[in-house]
């Protein structure tokens, strides 16, 4: 069985300042990765997915993820933060035998200051 | 292309009553699949469906909870005699077949429900 750890429940930024937001996981099998956005009282947007391919994953909003295959990592980064990127942000892994199983962290709530 | 559709978006529910959540997947998608976000938890999959078939329902607790997707309409969770621990945000995703869309499954705005 997979799992996903969000290793900071909240990270707190000043607007324009760069945020990385961390995601490791543990899966005895290949897996495909994923970073969902949830604004207050709204559903899961997906910001980006790793699939196969190149390790550098670009995303929607400005926001880019590395796929680290030896640290198990998946972390989610964006140089430039604005006021709108305030939300909760999930990181989820599924594998290649039940693909549309996600597993999810807990959520890492990213609060942009002015 | 409207997304997938979920209604009602907030249901307040007492003790012993029945909650039904309804979804609606995006069109062309044959796949629907539920998942329940507790209070400061990460999602939780709990059924897996296709038209008139249940593929997957290792996540959905043993008693009180089905879900269904007709042939005809939309997927619907039942939830039979709620208890305050079932309130919770319930999601709705969808897919077509895998291969097809990167193994990427789209999520609806969620589903809110309050036992009181």
């Amino acid at each position: 069985a997979q799992s996903v750890t969000q290793l900071d429940s909240q990270v707190p930024v000043f607007e324009e300042a760069p945020v990385e937001l961390r995601c490791n996981y543990s899966s005895s099998v290949s897996v495909y990765l994923f970073w969902y956005v949830q604004y207050p009282n709204q559903g899961l947007q997906l910001l980006l997915k790793y699939l196969s391919g190149s390790t550098l994953v670009k995303g929607i909003n400005g926001f880019e993820a590395e796929f680290n295959k030896s640290q198990t990592s998946f972390h989610l980064r964006k140089p430039s933060v604005h006021i709108s990127d305030t939300a909760e942000y999930f990181c989820a892994v599924s594998t290649g035998g039940s693909n549309y199983k996600l597993t999810f962290g807990k959520g890492t709530l990213l609060t942009v200051n002015p | 292309n409207a997304g997938v559709m979920q209604n009602p978006r907030h249901l307040v529910r007492r003790r012993g009553q029945e909650a039904r959540l309804r979804c609606s997947p995006m069109k062309g998608h044959s796949h629907v699949y539920w998942y329940r976000q507790l209070p400061e938890e990460g999602l939780k999959f709990m059924v897996y469906l296709q038209k008139e078939n249940i593929i997957d329902e290792s996540g959905m607790p043993k008693e009180r909870f089905s879900a269904e997707f007709p042939k005809e309409g939309p997927s619907i969770l039942r939830i039979q005699q709620v208890v305050r621990g079932d309130s919770a945000a319930y999601f709705c995703a969808s897919s077509p077949p895998f291969g097809s869309s990167g193994n990427t499954i789209y999520f609806g705005e969620g589903s809110w429900l309050t036992v009181v």
